[in-house]
């Protein structure tokens, strides 16, 4: 059975543009969450999609949207980018989310963001 | 919101024993979760506790007292691989939150 798949794994932007990040979750998976993971502040929560809504969202500012497709695939997206968005991205699935969830996420590798 | 402590840096001797302390305030508590993150790879799932007591699997053992808000991990005859960072994450008003993460270092 085919692992969390994220794509691009590394990729290098400047300041004011804006990044598209993909993650395909494991078959029969309905929830995608996505993760901000710098050396700082660990694990930052960015928002959570089931059935292609999104069911809950972290404290990030509007220039961070996301979206997830009928086949449960989501796309994350930042807009204007700034210095500090440089981290890891982190695509984690499971079966169904939320309080539902056994906290058994599978992640991805992750998409390292160098903003420069 | 969540609020997750829990040590930055522990050390042990290969075959020893560590406790990782994790101590948490949130609202609408539905669990508690390590996970296990080497070094450039994607973390993994290692335990889950929704119910007060002791879960053991294993070398790695998990704590949860909801009352005081605190959970620990243990892990038990550490091997060199053991050498990670461990990630504590609270189940909170439908958000998982994790911690900064302890990064574990066995040494031989």
């Amino acid at each position: 059975k085919a692992g969390v798949t994220q794509t691009p794994r590394y990729l290098i932007k400047t300041r004011g543009q804006q990044v598209t990040l993909s993650c395909s979750p494991i078959s029969g998976h309905r929830s995608v969450s996505w993760y901000q993971q710098t050396p700082g502040q660990g694990l930052q929560f960015l928002f959570e999609y089931f059935s292609e809504t999104q069911r809950n969202k972290g404290n990030f500012p509007g220039r961070f949207s996301g979206r997830q497709f009928s086949n449960s695939r989501s796309e994350m997206n930042v807009s204007t980018l700034e210095l500090g968005d440089s981290a890891l991205y982190l695509c984690a699935s499971s079966l169904v989310g939320g309080q539902a969830n056994t906290g058994e996420l599978f992640f991805g590798e992750g998409s390292r963001l160098t903003v420069l | 919101g969540q609020n997750i402590d829990q040590p930055t840096e522990m050390t042990a001797t290969e075959g020893a024993i560590v406790q990782i302390n994790c101590t948490y305030q949130t609202s609408g508590f539905n669990g508690l979760f390590w996970y296990q993150q080497h070094a450039g790879e994607a973390p993994t799932f290692l335990s889950y506790n929704v119910l007060d007591g002791l879960e053991e699997k294993g070398r790695f053992s998990s704590f949860l007292s909801r009352s005081k808000g605190y959970s620990y991990l243990l892990l038990k005859e550490l091997q060199m691989k053991d050498s990670a960072s461990y990630l504590c994450a609270v189940m909170g008003d439908y958000k998982l939150s994790f911690g900064a993460g302890t990064t574990v270092t066995v040494r031989a």
